[in-house]
């Protein structure tokens, strides 16, 4: 079974500060994709990367994907309180969609 | 606006009493998922549908059946819930296999 390790699995930080997730693999992937999911939510798309190396930014958000299409990286800047939620990486295995094992974030005021 | 809904939000039943979780999309794609997910663990593919061909996960247990009676909607039977069943269960779709998809708000089950 191919597995996606995420690090921290928990992270607690303030206001202003930045911070990253880490998701982890031996296997090799053709795409990853980040979601975040909000309690009581559905996760939502934030991105998909696709080419070993490839950085993508959505706004504070910034997403890499390891040279070896193994790993990626999630960094956000200057989190704010709307930034709170679980954060899942996820990867495509034969059609189906493999979770990451998440990590949950709470930025406080 | 297109979207993926799922009703009711909150179930709740008793132990053994069989329950039936309700999906609807009008994005009109062809492929459908549930998902189940306890607390602060990620989401585990129960099984799908691609149109009408239904595809379940080896390791889900029989007490979960799903119906699809036509493309807009999915349903999912749990015969006889057990306390372990007790979850959060997300709909998914997407236009094809392997295309990006997209969750409702999920359907948080208590068994007691």
């Amino acid at each position: 079974t191919q597995l996606l390790e995420q690090s921290p699995q928990f992270l607690s930080i303030q206001e202003g500060e930045n911070l990253t997730v880490y998701c982890n693999s031996s296997s090799v992937f053709s795409s990853l994709q980040w979601y975040r999911q909000e309690p009581g939510e559905g996760p939502v798309l934030l991105v998909t990367v696709v080419t070993g190396g490839e950085v993508k930014k959505l706004k504070r958000l910034t997403f890499q994907f390891g040279d070896a299409r193994k790993d990626s990286s999630l960094h956000i800047t200057a989190a704010q309180t709307g930034d709170t939620g679980l954060y899942l990486c996820a990867a495509l295995n034969t059609d189906k969609l493999i979770f990451g094992t998440g990590t949950r974030l709470q930025v406080f005021p | 606006d297109a979207m993926v809904i799922q009703n009711p939000r909150y179930q709740v039943t008793q132990f053994g009493k069989p329950v039936t979780l309700s999906c609807s999309q009008t994005l009109n794609h062809n492929v459908m998922y549930w998902y189940q997910q306890k607390s602060s663990q990620a989401p585990k593919l129960l099984f799908h549908y691609y149109d009408k061909d239904f595809n379940n996960e080896a390791d889900t247990p029989d007490n979960f059946q799903s119906r699809r009676p036509n493309t807009s909607f999915c349903f999912l039977d749990i015969r006889s819930p057990g306390l372990g069943d007790a979850a959060m269960y997300l709909c998914a779709t997407s236009r094809f296999r392997g295309g990006e998809q997209f969750f409702g708000p999920g359907t948080r089950l208590t068994v007691l």
